[in-house]
């Protein structure tokens, strides 16, 4: 059981190149999210699913894409990488929606993302 | 808007000392709290949850005080070790946005 798995760990982006965060999960979480951490700033949440074929937008989307095909994976994708992308990156699931109830997000061990 | 914030982002302790770690909401209607627990380089991880119809729950070593009158929340880490070096966020459960809500964090720091 490895939990939530992001790949890759760090990666180095031109401005206006594209490139695909992957986030994998193996405990059947119906939940998963992704969210942004800046300096000073906290945990911003990007992009969420509450299920498989199901998507909708956090509170930063704009400049990021996502998909859910399956429940094991939700990627996250740059369309045209900018400096003010520059974060971290992480990815984290739970057992079930919030609104079919509460329970603690798991997260990965994050994407460190550079844009130059 | 709602917003969690963290009273002080930095806390230094001695060894063996107990911490106490604050957070404050703006939502009244948020019924669910948790405390996380980052360590460099890595995500967050779930150290204790609480409820609003609670106000206080303790785990190991670790206890969360909730008072909803005054809309704050405290974690409280008993005989700080040096493994207890991180950063700690809360977070609040905004009800009908689907989302955690988190503070910039506080940096628990332990002196030898």
């Amino acid at each position: 059981n490895a939990g939530v798995t992001q790949t890759p760990k760090f990666q180095v982006l031109k401005t206006g190149q594209s490139m695909t965060l992957q986030c994998a999960q193996d405990m059947n979480h119906e939940y998963m999210s992704w969210y942004r951490q800046d300096p000073g700033m906290g945990l911003r949440l990007i992009h969420y699913s509450v299920g498989a074929g199901i998507t909708d937008q956090g509170e930063v989307p704009n400049g990021y894409n996502v998909s859910r095909s399956t429940t094991e994976d939700f990627p996250l994708r740059l369309l045209s990488a900018a400096p003010s992308q520059t974060s971290v990156y992480f990815c984290a699931s739970s057992r079930r929606g919030w609104d079919e109830g509460n329970s603690p997000l798991h997260f990965g061990n994050g994407t460190r993302l550079t844009v130059t | 808007g709602e917003s969690v914030g963290l009273h002080l982002p930095t806390l230094s302790v001695q060894e063996g000392d107990n911490s106490i770690i604050n957070c404050a909401y703006s939502n009244s209607a948020s019924d669910y709290f948790i405390w996380y627990k980052q360590e460099s380089g890595k995500g967050p991880q779930f150290i204790i949850d609480i409820r609003s119809n609670m106000d206080k729950r303790q785990g190991q070593r670790v206890t969360v005080l909730l008072n909803k009158t005054v809309k704050h929340l405290s974690l409280q880490i008993a005989a700080t070790q040096p493994g207890d070096s991180a950063v700690y966020f809360c977070a609040e459960y905004e009800q009908g946005a689907q989302k955690l809500v988190f503070g910039q964090g506080t940096r628990l720091t332990i002196n030898p």
